[in-house]
């Protein structure tokens, strides 16, 4: 069935590395694309989005990446801070659309 | 900055009662939505709402749910008679009126039903 999902429910950094978490989604018809930053208590907060005719989009210290050949998505996060921890989900909707899919979600685990 | 803004931030209620979240969404948005989140699962969509109609609604939005924009700054979603299973956080949120724009959340209101 038509689904957003992530490949790893937790990801554990030090501090200062690079972090990658990764989304999987499998309708082709997707044409946007969000990654949100959940904090526990807290709602889903706006960090980057995409849409389906770019490959790539920088932010401050994130990039997102799509590659729509295998349907994934991905968000960079550079020089991970404390402050980065939290859940992360990957949302998209459809043309027409304006309900969005969210995914699983990756809890990030910062080291100091 | 502006943000959409929900009360209570927790509402316990008995089973069989009703109840009324209520969202004021950011003042020059067109598009507003409820979404919950069951505790430790992903955040499902529930309704659309644009130009004082349901745009769109999923599954879960059955008839014991309902919306309202009352005035002019005000958004609310009511559940007639609370089941256990109702038991989750409720997220309001907004959006502009072009498409694919970013939906902007409040904190969220948890709902307790015992």
């Amino acid at each position: 069935g038509e689904s957003v999902g992530l490949h790893l429910p937790t990801l554990s950094v030090q501090e200062g590395d690079n972090s990658i978490i990764n989304c999987a989604y499998s309708n082709s018809a997707s044409d946007y694309f969000i990654w949100y930053k959940q904090e526990s208590g807290k709602g889903p907060q706006f960090i980057i989005d995409i849409r389906s005719n770019m490959d790539k989009r920088q932010g401050q210290r994130v990039t997102v990446l799509l590659n729509k050949t295998v349907k994934h998505l991905s968000l960079q996060i550079a020089a991970t801070q404390p402050g980065d921890s939290a859940v992360y989900f990957c949302a998209e909707n459809r043309a027409g659309r304006r309900a969005l899919t969210f995914g699983s979600g990756t809890r990030l685990q910062v080291q100091p | 900055e502006p943000e959409v803004t929900q009360t209570p931030s927790h509402q316990v209620t008995q089973m069989g009662q009703e109840v009324i979240l209520r969202c004021v969404p950011i003042s020059n948005h067109l598009y507003f939505y409820w979404y919950r989140q069951i505790l430790g699962q992903k955040v499902e969509f529930l309704v659309s709402f644009y130009n004082n109609e349901i745009s769109e609604k999923s599954e879960i939005f059955d008839d014991q749910f309902s919306v309202e924009r009352p005035d002019g700054s005000n958004f609310t979603l009511k559940i007639r008679s609370t089941k256990l299973e109702d038991s989750a956080m409720y997220f309001c949120a907004s959006s502009g009126g072009q498409a694919n724009t970013e939906a902007f959340f409040g904190q969220g209101t948890r709902l307790t039903v015992v």
